[in-house]
């Protein structure tokens, strides 16, 4: 089945830095790339994705890239705000075979006042 | 809307006992879910189902069984509950498989 990997686990950063989050996956039949925002207590939610035709996605601070060839996906947050601190996850699916997402383990994001 | 709702929020169960969490969508959504997430492991996919009376295993699914006898309602059941089922369960649907999944609040389980 599907692995995905997410690095790193923890990251911390100022406020008005940027943070990158970097994912790979090991199906090459995956097509369907979400990040999701966990906050403390909560489900995650959807921040953006990306489907596998496509290599670049932006809204607003947010922007992900994907790279098919080489099987990874990035997170990309600009302008880091304190309510940016949260858990992301980043997910694949395939559109057969287990039909679901495969997650990957988790990057807390702490950006520092 | 209330999106996904799952009851209970939290419970502790004695090893050996049963539960069922209940998961409720009013979305209309064809899959749902049910994930556990463990700290440093992420979610990891229990059971799902593509529609109304359907279900499959996903990637942990020893120790728990589901139904989905309605569109609306995904169950998950522990028959013979174990410490190491101690976890955050959420459920999710979506329209399909390679859309956005929505997650309920989660239900927070202790098994002593």
């Amino acid at each position: 089945g599907e692995n995905v990997e997410q690095h790193p686990s923890t990251l911390s950063v100022q406020e008005g830095d940027s943070a990158v989050i970097k994912c790979t996956y090991s199906d090459s039949a995956s097509n369907y790339f979400p990040w999701y925002k966990q906050e403390l207590g909560k489900g995650p939610q959807l921040i953006i994705d990306i489907r596998s035709n496509v290599g670049e996605k932006k809204d607003q601070r947010i922007a992900v890239t994907l790279n098919k060839t080489a099987k990874h996906f990035s997170l990309h947050i600009t302008e880091t705000q304190p309510e940016d601190s949260a858990v992301y996850f980043c997910a694949a699916s395939i559109t057969s075979g287990r039909r679901a997402l495969t997650f990957g383990s988790g990057t807390r994001l702490q950006v520092q006042p | 809307n209330a999106g996904v709702t799952q009851t209970p929020k939290f419970r502790v169960l004695k090893t050996g006992q049963s539960m069922t969490l209940l998961c409720a969508q009013d979305m209309n959504h064809e899959y749902m879910y049910w994930y556990r997430q463990d700290p440093g492991m992420g979610l990891r996919l229990i059971h799902y189902s593509v529609g109304e009376g359907t279900t499959a295993k996903g990637e942990v699914p020893d120790g728990y069984n589901v139904s989905r006898l309605k569109k609306q309602n995904f169950l998950l059941g522990l028959e013979s509950a174990a410490p190491s089922q101690t976890s955050v369960y959420f459920c999710a649907s979506s329209y399909g498989s390679n859309t956005e999944a929505f997650f309920g609040q989660g239900t927070r389980l202790t098994v002593v």
